[in-house]
């Protein structure tokens, strides 16, 4: 199974400054077809997981242009431009290349 | 808009089978773009994949749990369903359903989730 490896696993920032969340894995994510299914959810609080970010780059329909996704192969990134109060929750990183799909460990977001 | 709902006991005896179901409304469960799934996350952990079906029946399991799971799915009913057998305390977690696109004839990006269901197995 391909392994997902966030970093850090829990992320203090303040209101208006940036974040930024780190996903790599264990192999390449680049599938035959040529897309990379690497994704990133957004969980808040006693809430389901919720689809910001899809192969790598793309923002989901109704994600505020504050998130952001990068990166290819095996090292991947999400970025917040300017946190704000409602982004505070857990986020993972999921692979959809190579079967089974996986997840990573999450992420927390909180507010100093 | 798409919104699917998980229902099914929330208490299962150990060595019993978990059994739920999943409607989904505002689209057909029939699309031939989209596969529908099941996760779930133990309280306070993660998420695993369990497994996807396609609306003809095609599925897909995570091998860590192909032994004990069934999907099924009736279209007529917009429904589709998981079955976990010999449940232990382990199988305790909040169980989601969870639509998938597809990609190159298989489920890829899980886009549409429902809001979960507390399964817990105890005696």
């Amino acid at each position: 199974d391909i392994v997902m490896t966030q970093t850090p696993l829990s992320s203090p920032v303040t209101l208006g400054q940036p974040a930024s969340i780190s996903c790599r894995s264990s192999q390449s994510l680049v599938h035959s077809d040529g897309n990379t299914y690497l994704s990133w959810l957004q969980q808040r609080p006693g809430q389901p997981p919720r689809l910001l970010i899809y192969k790598i780059s793309n923002r989901f329909s109704g994600v505020p242009d504050r998130f952001s996704g990068s990166g290819a192969g095996t090292d991947f990134t999400l970025k917040i431009s300017r946190v704000e109060a409602e982004d505070v929750g857990v986020y993972y990183c999921t692979q959809a290349t190579q079967f089974p799909w996986t997840f990573g460990q999450g992420t927390k977001v909180e507010i100093k | 808009q798409l919104q699917l709902q998980e229902s099914g006991p929330g208490l299962v005896k150990p060595s019993e089978t978990l059994s739920l179901t999943c409607t989904v409304s505002g689209g057909s469960i029939s699309s031939s773009s989209y596969y529908w799934g099941w996760i779930r996350q133990p309280p306070g952990k993660g998420l695993e994949w369990i497994g996807s079906i396609y609306y003809s029946g095609s599925t897909y399991y995570n091998p860590s749990l192909k032994s004990r799971v069934t999907i099924s799915v009736d279209t007529s009913k917009n429904q589709f369903s998981l079955k976990l057998s010999s449940v232990t305390a382990a199988d305790t977690a909040v169980y989601y359903c969870a639509r998938q696109v597809g990609g190159s004839y298989r489920p890829r990006e899980l886009d549409y989730w429902g809001q979960g269901t507390l399964v817990t197995v105890s005696s």
